[in-house]
């Protein structure tokens, strides 16, 4: 089945423990991001990924990093988390930017 | 940036009555995309419009897009309980950025 991977799907944690995210996918996409959604804000991209060793900042990338090492593979790493980034977090990819998206099905973050 | 805009930012409707949502954006576009989002869960991906596109449909989903008035709409008929959604518009420019914005809230009253 084609799908978007996130793991954990639920995460509790404090100020300043560092913690990764997972995401992958199986439809050798190319295209792959990831979003925060907050409310009243909508979602804003965090970063995206055109292709492997290839990534960039979106609209909100302060306090997070990525790497895309794999094709499949998106990890969102939060170095030094803060309550500032407690939101619910969608992984996303696509074959390319102007081709349908495919998203995970969350990770809701709370942050202490 | 080519963020849209949903508008309204809630409706309400009766079950079996159309829906409409519309979508504006600032640049130029290649293509926008509309997607639905049950409460809490992953965007589900309905319809991508080019710039050459007028119309399409899918399903009980129609989408317009005006690119002299850089807006779309999107209309869904005969509406369900089961579309009770935020659904959101994304314009794809030619950045590499995709930018959603803060949807339309509808409610689909059985």
């Amino acid at each position: 089945e084609a799908q978007v991977t996130q793991n954990p799907r639920y995460l509790i944690t404090v100020t300043g423990k560092k913690l990764t995210v997972t995401c992958s996918q199986n439809m050798n996409h190319e295209y792959m991001s990831w979003y925060r959604q907050d409310p009243g804000l909508g979602l804003r991209q965090i970063y995206y990924s055109m292709n492997v060793e290839v990534t960039d900042k979106g609209d909100v990338p302060e306090g997070y990093k990525v790497s895309r090492k794999e094709k499949r593979n998106f990890p969102l790493i939060l170095e030094s988390p803060s309550p500032n980034q407690t939101s619910l977090y969608f992984c996303a990819s696509s074959l390319s930017r102007n081709n349908e998206q495919f998203f995970g099905p969350g990770t809701r973050l709370t942050v202490l | 940036s080519q963020q849209g805009e949903e508008d309204p930012q809630a409706l309400s409707i009766q079950e079996g009555e159309n829906a409409t949502m519309n979508c504006s954006y600032k640049t130029s576009i290649n293509n926008l995309q509309w997607y639905r989002q049950n409460s809490g869960r992953g965007l589900v991906h309905l319809i991508l419009i080019r710039s050459n596109e007028r119309e399409k449909h899918s399903g009980r989903l129609r989408v317009t897009l005006d690119t002299s008035k850089k807006s779309s709409s999107l209309l869904i008929t005969a509406s369900r309980a089961a579309d009770t959604a935020s659904y959101f518009c994304a314009p794809g420019g030619g950045g590499n950025q995709f930018y959603f914005g803060t949807g339309t809230s509808l409610t689909v009253i059985p």
